[in-house]
C-alpha cells in the first residue's frame, strides 16, 4: 500500500524557516517524480514544487521561487521542502503527492499545516 | 500564466447527473485530470488523462475534453459525492495548474 506521511509543520514567525518532510513507503520511491501542493484555509489547491525521479530537475511556482527548495533522499525514501523567508500568505496545509500518468497526482499524503504568524 | 476556470458551485438532486466544467484556452490540446476533495481530507484522483478512471473509482465518474472546455460528469449522483472538485493540467510555462474548484451540493 502506498503511504505518504508529512511532518515538520507548525507555527513560525514571518521571515522564519521551516523544513517539511514526507516519508514514502509501499513503492519504489526512487522511480517516481514527486511534488508539493498546498491549500490555504478555505481556498483551492495550489501546486508548489516538483522534483524529478533523479533529483536533477526541479520546478517551482512563481509564488515560492527563490524562497523554497525541494529535495529528496532516496536512501531514506523521503521528500523535503525547505521553506525560508516565510510569509503570512504561505499559511496552508502542505501535501506531498506522487506523480502518476501524464502529470497527474495519483497519491497524496494526509497533509501538514504550516501557520505563519507573529 | 495558464488559467483554469470552474463554476464555484453545482447543485444536483440525488440520482441525477452533475456536470462540472473546466474552461481554459485550447484546453482540448492538453491532458486534464480531476480530483475530489471532501472536507478535512486529502484530494483523490477520480479521472486522469481526460477520461480514464483509477482503480476503485466508480464508473459513474467520467470525463471529456474538447475545444476550450473539459467536463467531469457524475452520473446517478449520491449523497457521498458531495465534495469539492478540481481540474488540473500540465502547462509548459506554468507547470502544474489547478482549476478554481467547484463545490458539488447534493440536494
Amino acid at each position: 500500500e502506498v503511504q505518504l506521511v508529512e511532518s515538520g509543520g507548525g507555527l513560525v514567525q514571518p521571515g522564519g524557516s521551516l523544513r517539511l518532510s514526507c516519508a514514502a513507503s509501499g513503492f519504489t520511491f526512487s522511480s517516481y517524480e514527486m511534488n508539493w501542493v498546498r491549500q490555504a484555509p478555505g481556498k483551492g489547491l495550489e501546486w508548489v514544487s516538483y522534483i524529478s525521479s533523479s533529483g536533477g530537475i526541479k520546478y517551482y511556482a512563481d509564488s515560492v521561487r527563490g524562497r523554497f527548495t525541494i529535495s529528496r533522499d532516496d536512501s531514506k525514501n523521503s521528500l523535503y521542502l525547505q521553506m525560508n523567508s516565510l510569509r503570512a500568505e504561505d499559511t496552508a496545509v502542505y501535501y506531498c503527492a506522487r506523480e502518476a500518468s501524464r502529470g497527474s497526482f495519483g497519491y497524496w499524503g494526509q497533509g501538514i499545516l504550516v501557520t505563519v504568524s507573529s | 500564466s495558464y488559467v483554469l476556470t470552474q463554476p464555484p458551485s453545482v447543485s444536483v438532486a440525488p440520482g441525477q447527473a452533475a456536470r462540472i466544467t473546466c474552461g481554459g484556452n485550447n484546453i482540448g490540446s492538453k491532458t486534464v485530470h480531476w480530483y475530489q476533495q471532501k472536507p478535512g481530507q486529502a484530494p483523490v484522483l477520480v479521472v486522469y488523462d481526460d477520461s480514464d478512471r483509477p482503480s476503485g473509482i466508480p464508473e459513474r465518474f467520467s470525463g471529456s475534453n474538447s475545444g476550450n472546455t473539459a467536463t467531469l460528469t457524475i452520473s446517478r449522483v449520491e449523497a457521498g459525492d458531495e465534495a469539492d472538485y478540481y481540474c488540473q493540467v500540465w502547462d509548459s510555462s506554468s507547470y502544474y495548474v489547478f482549476g478554481t474548484g467547484t463545490k458539488v451540493t447534493v440536494l
